[in-house]
């Protein structure tokens, strides 16, 4: 139980383009999903959290205008990088959390690379 | 949000024991301690969780000391396989936004 996946799981981009990535929670109806960023060798870093139907909040320093979060349901929520540069490429992760203590399960990640 | 303070490496020979502590002073009276493991270019991976005393499960245990102030996951006989990054976490719900520290990378040695 409690899988959450992604899609996709690596994606390339010209500089400048759009870029969509989802998050679903395939056996369970999440309360809440969460976003992070993953640079080689670091830690992940918190973007955004989201709960269905309502707006996304974002962690200081994180533009919510170039990571665009729609959460449309409690399976289902996406992340776009609109217009992505070279410094947006990375891992990033999702998470989708269940429960009374509302933990946290995450997708396997999706690799992005903005050429 | 309470810190979280883990060694940042250990090394391990395979079959052995290995005890990862984590401290997290500030812990609050909702939290849960939790731990995950990641390996690269991998989402982490939830291995458990608990609130006091001891938690058992089918890879691992968590010893959690009564002042809760910090946690240790034991891990019995590591295989070459257990290389990977592990990640202490605390928090409750709602508040369970979670801050990654650095994790402790444990290389497991043949």
């Amino acid at each position: 139980g409690a899988v959450v996946s992604q899609h996709p799981s690596w994606v390339i981009c010209k500089s400048g383009t759009s870029v969509k990535i989802e998050c679903r929670s395939l056996d369970f109806q999440a309360t809440t999903m969460f976003w992070y960023r993953q640079f080689p060798k670091q830690s992940l870093m918190l973007m955004a959290t989201s709960n269905e139907g309502s707006k996304a909040t974002y962690e200081q320093g994180v533009e919510k205008d170039k990571f665009l979060i729609n959460h449309a349901s409690l399976t289902l929520s996406t992340l776009t990088v609109t217009s992505a540069h070279p410094e947006d490429s990375s891992f990033y992760i999702c998470s989708a959390s269940i429960g009374q203590v509302e933990t946290q399960y995450f997708g396997p990640g999706t690799r992005l690379l903005v050429l | 949000l309470a810190k979280t303070t883990q060694p940042i490496s250990m090394d391990s020979y395979e079959g052995q024991e290995v005890n990862i502590t984590c401290s997290h002073n500030n812990i609050a009276t909702n939290d849960y301690i939790t731990w995950y493991q990641q390996f690269p270019s991998q989402g982490p991976r939830f291995i458990i969780q608990g609130y006091k005393t001891k938690v058992t499960n089918e890879v691992a245990s968590l010893f959690i000391p009564a002042d809760r102030k910090s946690s240790t996951l034991s891990l019995p006989r590591v295989s070459l396989s257990d290389t990977a990054v592990y990640y202490c976490l605390v928090g409750g719900a709602g508040s369970y936004q979670l801050t990654f520290g650095k994790g402790t990378k444990l290389s497991v040695i043949p």
